[in-house]
C-alpha cells in the first residue's frame, strides 16, 4: 500500500559527489515537493513541481536542482554535495483543488550524510 | 507570506492525561487550512487532523482535535487520553497558495512530545 516512495532510507556520500534523490508516487498527483528537515528549524521546501517538466524554487533551493520528467517521478539533485546538506530529505506529493484538504502524502524520509 | 510557529521544542507528560500542543500563524489570506502532522521515530510523516478557515466547527478525529480560536489565530492540537505511542513529533502546518492553483505547506518548527508511563 506504499504510496510515495523514496529510494533510499539512508545514504552516506562524500563532499563533491552528485547526489540523486528519488522519488516515485502512484497516486497520479499534480504536485510534488522537496522539503529537508532539522532540528529546530522543522520542515523547509526546497523545490516543487506543479506538472511534468514543470519546476519552481522554494524557500531554500541554492545548490540543490530537480528533474521531472514523468508525471510519477521527481528527483533532488545535489550538485557538488557539501557536509552543511546533511540532513534528512522528504518527498510529498498532492493533489490539486480541493482534495488538498487532504495534505500531503509523505515518503518515508531518507537521511542523507556527507562526509 | 504566510508563517507558523510551535514554542514548545518539547513536552513530557504521563499516559492517560491529556495534552495540547500550541501552534500559531500568521496570514492576510481569508482562506487557509491549518494541519497536523506526527512524525514518529520511524520518520514518516502522518496527516492526523485539518482545519479551514470557514469551518464552524472545530475538528476531531478520535482522540484528536484541533482548538481554533480565529481571533487568536492559534490552531492548537488536543490529543485526549494519550498513550505511549503518542511519543514522536508533531508539526502544525499551514495551507498556502503558489501558482498554477497549486498549494503547498508551511511547516512549524516542531515540537517533540514524549509520554511517560
Amino acid at each position: 500500500d506504499v504510496k510515495v516512495t523514496q529510494s533510499s532510507r539512508y545514504l552516506v556520500k562524500r563532499t563533491g559527489e552528485k547526489v540523486f534523490l528519488e522519488c516515485v508516487q502512484d497516486m497520479d498527483h499534480e504536485n510534488m515537493f522537496w522539503y529537508r528537515q532539522d532540528p529546530g528549524l522543522g520542515l523547509r521546501l526546497i523545490y516543487f513541481s506543479y506538472d511534468v517538466k514543470m519546476k519552481e524554487k522554494g524557500d531554500i533551493p541554492e545548490g540543490y536542482s530537480v528533474s521531472r520528467e514523468k508525471k510519477e517521478r521527481f528527483s533532488l539533485i545535489l550538485e557538488s554535495a557539501s557536509t552543511n546538506q546533511t540532513s534528512m530529505y522528504l518527498c510529498a506529493s498532492s493533489s490539486a483543488g480541493a482534495d488538498f484538504n487532504y495534505g500531503y502524502t509523505f515518503g518515508s524520509g531518507t537521511r542523507l550524510t556527507v562526509v | 507570506a504566510q508563517k507558523i510557529t510551535q514554542t514548545q521544542p518539547g513536552m513530557f507528560v504521563q499516559e492517560k492525561e491529556a495534552v495540547t500542543l500550541d501552534c500559531t500563524y500568521d496570514t492576510s489570506d481569508p482562506s487557509y487550512g491549518l494541519f497536523w502532522y506526527k512524525q514518529p521515530s520511524s520518520g514518516e510523516m502522518i496527516f492526523l487532523i485539518y482545519q479551514g478557515s470557514y469551518d464552524q466547527q472545530n475538528a476531531t478525529e478520535g482522540r484528536y482535535s484541533l482548538n481554533f480560536q480565529k481571533a487568536r489565530k492559534s490552531a492548537n492540537l488536543v490529543i485526549s487520553a494519550s498513550q505511549l505511542g503518542d511519543s514522536a513529533m508533531y508539526f502544525c502546518a499551514m495551507r498556502e497558495l503558489i501558482i498554477q492553483g497549486a498549494q503547498k505547506l508551511v511547516f512549524g518548527q516542531g515540537t517533540r512530545l514524549t509520554i511517560n508511563p
